[in-house]
Parts: structure tokens; sequence; C-alpha cells
């Protein structure tokens, strides 16, 4: 049984270098999440996917970020030109339509600007 | 603006007495989620609500919701060291599945 996997679990990157993170959820699960968490904080919501239709996106979530899900299945999120500010843990959660409400995270990649 | 408080942000106490933490908020909830979240790993979900006033027991936990939707409880009763972590709710306002995550308590139970 394997559960919601993000890789890589941290990354450390300068400033203005481009990044991606993948996510890969249940594999059942047609909702796909995306959230950003700061120490101290809970997670707060940058976007999510039903199957491969990327349904909002939170204003969090400024032009230098993109994320996708081109089959369904996986998803990346690529950040370009990083700013100190984006150091953050970012979360990945799949929930299947129509089930009890349940999201199941991931472990999250741990991103570091420097 | 944080749509959902929980109180209280820290606690700290000793194994074996119990506790409660709250999660509220000025606006109606479709559902409520209640997590445990430990460091460096992603938030374990551990009961959703989507009744008011729904009662939840899961082993030492109690869960309750809100008669209005706009708040929720969970108690914990003799606490153990592996209770500590990070206590999260979040709430969907409008059965659209995106959850709004509370500011969180950080428990720690001293053994």
């Amino acid at each position: 049984d394997t559960g919601v996997s993000q890789d890589p679990r941290h990354k450390i990157t300068k400033r203005g270098q481009n990044v991606t993170f993948r996510c890969d959820p249940i594999s059942e699960h047609n909702r796909l999440y995306w959230y950003r968490q700061t120490l101290g904080q809970g997670p707060e919501f940058l976007t999510y996917f039903q199957n491969e239709a990327q349904l909002e996106k939170s204003r969090l979530l400024s032009d230098r970020f993109s994320a996708e899900r081109p089959k369904g299945s996986f998803s990346t999120l690529e950040i370009q030109r990083t700013e100190q500010g984006d150091s953050a843990m970012y979360l990945c959660a799949s929930s299947l339509e129509g089930s009890s409400y349940e999201q199941y995270f991931g472990p999250g990649t741990r991103l570091t600007v420097t | 603006t944080q749509l959902l408080e929980q109180s209280p942000q820290f606690l700290s106490i000793q194994e074996g007495e119990n506790l409660t933490v709250y999660c509220n908020s000025s606006s109606v909830f479709s559902s409520l989620q209640w997590y445990r979240q430990e460091p460096g790993e992603g938030p374990v979900l551990l009961v959703t609500v989507v009744t008011g006033g729904e009662v939840k027991k899961l082993k030492r936990l109690t869960f309750q919701f809100g008669d209005a939707r706009k708040d929720s409880s969970l108690h914990i009763t003799a606490a153990q060291p592996g209770d500590t972590g990070l206590y999260l709710c979040a709430g969907d306002r409008g059965g659209t599945y995106k959850y709004i995550f509370g500011t969180g308590t950080r428990l720690k139970v001293l053994a």
C-alpha cells in the first residue's frame, strides 16, 4: 500500500534559480492538491487538480509558480526565479472524488532558498 | 485573515493529564478535519466531522463539531508522549474539498 510520495524531500537552491518538485498521489485518487507551509503555521492552499484539469489557484500562487498534472497521475510544481520568501515546506495531498472528504498528505518537500 | 483560529497555540503537559484543543471560526464549514503533524512530515488525518453536534471518538481522542458547524474541539484523555505533535484543524467551506487550515496547536507531552 503506497501513500502519497514527494520528491525531493529537501532542496537547497540559490536565489534566482528554478526548482521543480514532484508529487505522486495514491494511484486511484483523482484529486491532487498543493499546499505551502511555513514554520509555525498551518498549510496554505495553493492549487488543486481534478484529473488533469487545474480547477483552482490561490492568489498565493504568483506567476513564478506553475503546476501541472499532464496525465492525471503525478504532478509537478515549478518555481521560477526563486526568492528567499519561497522557503517553506511544499505539501502535496490527494483524495478520491466522492469519498468521505479525506485528503492524504505526502511527506513534503522542504525548500530552502539561500 | 485567518478563518480558523486554534487555541492554545502551545501546550506542554505531563503524561496522564487531559487536555482540550479548540478550533474556532466565524464561518460555517461543510466539514472539518483534524490532523496531527510531526516535524519534517506531512499532516496525518485523524478524523472528519460533517454534522453539527457530531462527536467522534478515536481511542483516547474525542472530537466534537459545534452545533452551528463553526467550531470544533479535540479532547485527549490521559495524554501520552506519543501524542506529541502539531494538531491542525482544517475546514471546507462549501463542499469544494479545498481545505482551509487553522493556525495549529503544538502539543508536548512529557514523560
